[in-house]
């Protein structure tokens, strides 16, 4: 029941694309595509932003996408707003479920 | 609106147990897997526990099996932690939530938070 691996910070300027890259392996993220996306505030509940590698839910903004090669799984924020600044986190199904370690995103 | 509303966490010493609550509304709970996920003060979401709907299959993390217990009383519309044996590790928010389907998580609650120490 390893972690997913995950960069611990990324950030970029308002307008401009980042992605957030989540690393498994075979017996999880590469096997199954049951990867999902939680974004986090401070002091705030994760919320559900992407599922099945690339779903969203609704009320999610299409600015987020998520896509999968192999065993790593990415989330891209495109088009970058201040309100993106935040920690994401990714999960996946397996052997048991399993989260990576978090990214903190920061808009500069 | 879908509430999860977690309930119990406290401080205890170690060695000592501690029976975390969620109360849920406004979803169909008797056909929800549910998921207890926690969280340790400045770090990332670990994975606790996981029940079935009708509560036949229970799945543990590692780090707590055996030692924690997760049960659901689908007539309340209601999922417990039982948490034996507690270990400063164990220290964290633990967060109620709704597996929608194969670990991805829709509904989440604010958290009960247990801290361990004596």
């Amino acid at each position: 029941q390893s972690a997913l691996t995950q960069p611990p910070s990324a950030s970029g300027s308002p307008g401009q694309s980042i992605t957030i890259s989540c690393t498994g392996t075979s017996g999880d993220v590469g096997r199954y595509n049951y990867v999902s996306w939680y974004q986090q505030y401070p002091g705030k509940a994760p919320k559900l932003i992407i599922y099945e590698v690339n779903k969203r839910p609704s009320g999610v903004p299409d600015r987020f996408s998520g896509s999968k090669s192999g065993n790593t799984a990415s989330l891209t924020v495109s088009g970058l707003q201040a309100e993106d600044e935040g920690d994401y986190y990714c999960s996946s199904f397996g052997s048991s479920s399993v989260f990576g370690g978090g990214t903190k995103l920061t808009v500069l | 609106e879908v509430q999860l509303v977690e309930s119990g966490g406290g401080l205890v010493q170690p060695g000592g147990s501690l029976k975390l609550s969620c109360a849920a509304s406004e979803f169909t709970f008797s056909s929800s897997w549910m998921t207890w996920v926690r969280q340790a003060p400045g770090k990332g979401l670990q994975w606790v526990a996981t029940i079935k709907p009708d509560g036949s299959g229970k799945y543990y993390a590692d780090s707590v099996k055996g030692r924690f217990t997760v049960s659901r009383d689908n007539a309340k519309n209601s999922l417990d932690l039982q948490m034996n044996s507690l270990r400063s590790e164990d220290t964290a928010l633990y967060y109620c939530s709704r597996d929608q389907a194969y670990s991805s998580f829709d509904y989440w609650g604010q958290g009960t938070r247990v801290t361990v120490s004596s």
